[in-house]
């Protein structure tokens, strides 16, 4: 089981940190994934974490501003969110990937946080 | 950029069958997977690597990927199949994980 938390409103400009926390299985051997979902759009891929950390990937348009992160202690994953514009307004999920490799399937994903930006 | 092609929505009577698309250059030759979104609820995967079926998922949910498109086919659909749908690959070139637009299947 996945569950996101730390969404909410944020002034244009501001920061927001979300969480996943994981359970039911060994965190620490899978990678881990942000998608998110601006209000009704499709999915977007947002970055991708190793499952030890080692490698970090990002979608062009968050490069920059998000940081990803996990504590496989704390069974947990991270978005540190910088910057933020009104087109970072969406649900954001986590998920799990099903294997260690890049083109691996998301077989878990939580129920997802909402983050609006607004003034 | 990679771009996944979708219809913006496939319409199907009860009981029969449908097809929902995914296209581009050269699909065949990646993994692709698909996911269910139903209304207010999050993405749940339903076909991943082209044809395998998560433990769970019904045998009327199948998938074929060849050339430039990928086909996610419902079999009998019901209406609790009403949802949308994405196509999802990883694009090796620029190491991004590229979902499809997504499709809304209506049962009528």
């Amino acid at each position: 089981q996945l569950v996101e938390s730390g969404g909410g409103l944020v002034k244009p400009g501001g920061s927001l940190r979300l969480s996943c926390a994981a359970s039911g299985f060994t965190f620490s051997s899978y990678s881990m994934n942000w998608v998110r979902q601006s209000p009704g759009k499709g999915l977007e891929w947002v970055s991708s974490i190793s499952s030890n950390g080692d490698s970090i990937y990002y979608a062009d348009s968050v490069r920059g501003p998000f940081t990803i992160s996990r504590d496989n202690a704390k069974n947990s994953l991270y978005l540190q969110m910088n910057s933020l514009r009104a087109e970072d307004t969406a649900v954001y999920y986590c998920a799990r990937q099903v294997g260690t490799i890049r083109s691996d399937a998301f077989d878990i994903w939580g129920q997802g946080t909402m983050v609006t930006v607004s003034s | 950029s990679y771009v996944l092609s979708q219809p913006p929505s496939v319409s199907v009577a009860p009981g029969k069958t449908a097809r929902i698309s995914c296209g581009a250059n050269n699909i065949g030759n990646k993994s692709v997977h698909w996911c269910q979104q139903k209304p207010g609820q999050a993405p749940m995967v339903v076909i991943y690597y082209d044809s395998d079926r998560p433990s769970g998922i019904p045998e009327r949910f199948s998938g074929s990927n060849s050339g430039n498109t990928a086909t996610l086919t419902i079999s009998r659909v019901e209406a609790g199949d009403e949802a949308d749908y994405y196509c999802q690959v990883w694009d090796s070139s620029s190491d991004h994980v590229v979902f499809g637009g997504g499709t809304k299947l209506t049962v009528l």
